[in-house]
């Protein structure tokens, strides 16, 4: 069973952030939080990691509670090529990326 | 820009027959992820290798299903024999192996038993 609970669609205007939310009430210390995303037909790809502090790429912002039982992802200026599902996973090894059902994240014009 | 690659990208066979999909990982990561994808269950880990060795292959059916790295280019999944119910996509990661780490997927080879 995945660990973390994501909603199960979210829509965003392009252009504007998408904040993805997912909870996980019961991570461990030593697990990070991970965030893939699979666009249609394609395989799953990386967005970000982190384990307590914030983290930013040039893909995307991670914001993780201090009681690290939630954390929202957020895309600063989503366009239409970032409709995808959105899987938030926690984990301490690197076989254990259980990935749940994920947030269908859709951006419209 | 490194890539995963699997071949074949789609597969059509008959019930009982073989099926051999085959992924080349990124050169230089030493650990490799099979997974498999349907609907109703979702991506699901099949089997784990690192430096070619299997570290976990739970989550495999092991009665019909082989996983093996024959070297460090290649790594093969078979079904034998095949079944409708292992109808899916199947996914191959592969990793630097540093620990905890992210995962670089390929494009997935499309199976349909019949």
């Amino acid at each position: 069973d995945a660990k973390t609970t994501q909603p199960p669609s979210m829509d965003c205007a392009e252009g504007r952030a998408a904040n993805l939310p997912c909870n996980h009430s019961t991570i461990s210390g030593n697990e990070y939080v991970y965030w893939y995303r699979q666009i249609h037909s394609q395989g799953p790809q990386y967005i970000i990691h982190g384990l307590k502090n914030n983290e930013t790429n040039e893909m995307a912002s991670l914001i993780i509670t201090e009681d690290r039982k939630s954390s929202t992802l957020i895309l600063p200026h989503a366009t239409l090529r970032d409709t995808a599902v959105y899987y938030c996973i926690v984990s301490s090894l690197e076989n254990d990326m259980r990935f749940g059902a994920g947030t269908r994240l859709t951006v419209k014009p | 820009d490194a890539r995963v690659t699997q071949t074949p990208r789609h597969k059509v066979t008959e019930m009982g027959q073989e099926v051999t999909m085959r992924c080349q990982p990124i050169l230089g990561h030493n650990t490799v992820f099979w997974y498999r994808q349907t609907m109703m269950q979702g991506l699901e880990l099949l089997a784990y290798f690192r430096n070619r060795a299997p570290l976990d292959d739970s989550g495999m059916p092991k009665d019909r299903f082989s996983a093996e790295m024959p070297d460090a280019t290649l790594a093969t999944l078979k079904i034998q024999p095949s079944e409708p119910r292992d109808s899916a996509v199947y996914f191959c990661a592969s990793g630097p192996g540093q620990g905890i780490e992210t995962q670089y997927f390929g494009p997935g080879t499309r199976l349909l038993v019949l």
